[in-house]
């Protein structure tokens, strides 16, 4: 599975919208781009997955760029609650694992 | 209904002794892995099966030992309880062998004292 690039971390102001990056320079044709929330002391929970077209669901947007070499997550209207660490992960939908790398820690701030 | 559940939430206990921790998912998911999250928040697998029969194992010290008795159930049974296994322990699930999304059980907090 191609390894993925996040910052450490962000801070947004509530009510903004909270633009995650990351980078997957290596990444294949079949793979997708996954990204995961970890909030404090529970399980990671699953936020949106893409391989090369913009998705949205109820919970956030992706952006992959045309070469696929990067993604964005985009959190449209941050809350307080949206405080976490977001991980980007680079997998074969079909197969694999998923491994997490370091996330980024991003504070959503009042 | 909890998707995917640990039991216990937490568990402290002796150098030495052997503990289990048990995971249950309600999803009809064919794939079930524990990952291990250490103090520095680095989330790792461990383990993965598929219908029950193991198909990943990352080089985890032979005295973690998980067994599947079908496939809603994955437990993880650990002898010989070492300091460094201090640790938070997920349980996930996704269907057919790594198809699509991860649902992660609240995690189990062990400590070894």
């Amino acid at each position: 599975d191609a390894k993925t690039t996040q910052p450490p971390s962000m801070d947004c102001a509530e009510g903004r919208a909270a633009n995650l990056p990351c980078n997957h320079s290596t990444i294949s044709g079949n793979e997708y781009v996954y990204w995961y929330r970890q909030i404090h002391s529970q399980g990671p929970q699953y936020i949106i997955h893409g391989l090369k077209n913009n998705e949205t669901n109820e919970m956030a947007s992706l952006i992959i760029t045309e070469d696929r070499k990067s993604s964005t997550l985009i959190l449209p209207h941050a809350t307080l609650r949206d405080t976490a660490v977001y991980y980007c992960i680079v997998r074969h939908r079909n197969a694999g694992k998923s491994t997490f790398g370091d996330g980024t820690t991003l504070t959503v701030k009042p | 209904d909890t998707a995917v559940s640990q039991t216990p939430k937490y568990l402290v206990t002796q150098m030495g002794n052997d503990k289990s921790i048990k995971c249950e998912q309600n999803l009809g998911h064919d794939t079930m892995y524990w990952y291990k999250q250490d103090s520095k928040k680095f989330l790792k697998i461990m383990f993965s099966y598929n219908n029950k029969e193991l198909i990943i194992n990352e080089t985890v010290p032979n005295r973690f030992s998980p067994k599947s008795p079908d496939k809603a159930h994955l437990n993880l049974h650990i002898n010989s309880l070492e300091l460094g296994d201090s640790a938070v322990y997920f349980c996930a699930s996704s269907q057919d062998e790594g198809r699509g999304e991860y649902t992660f059980g609240s995690g189990t907090r062990l400590t070894v004292v």
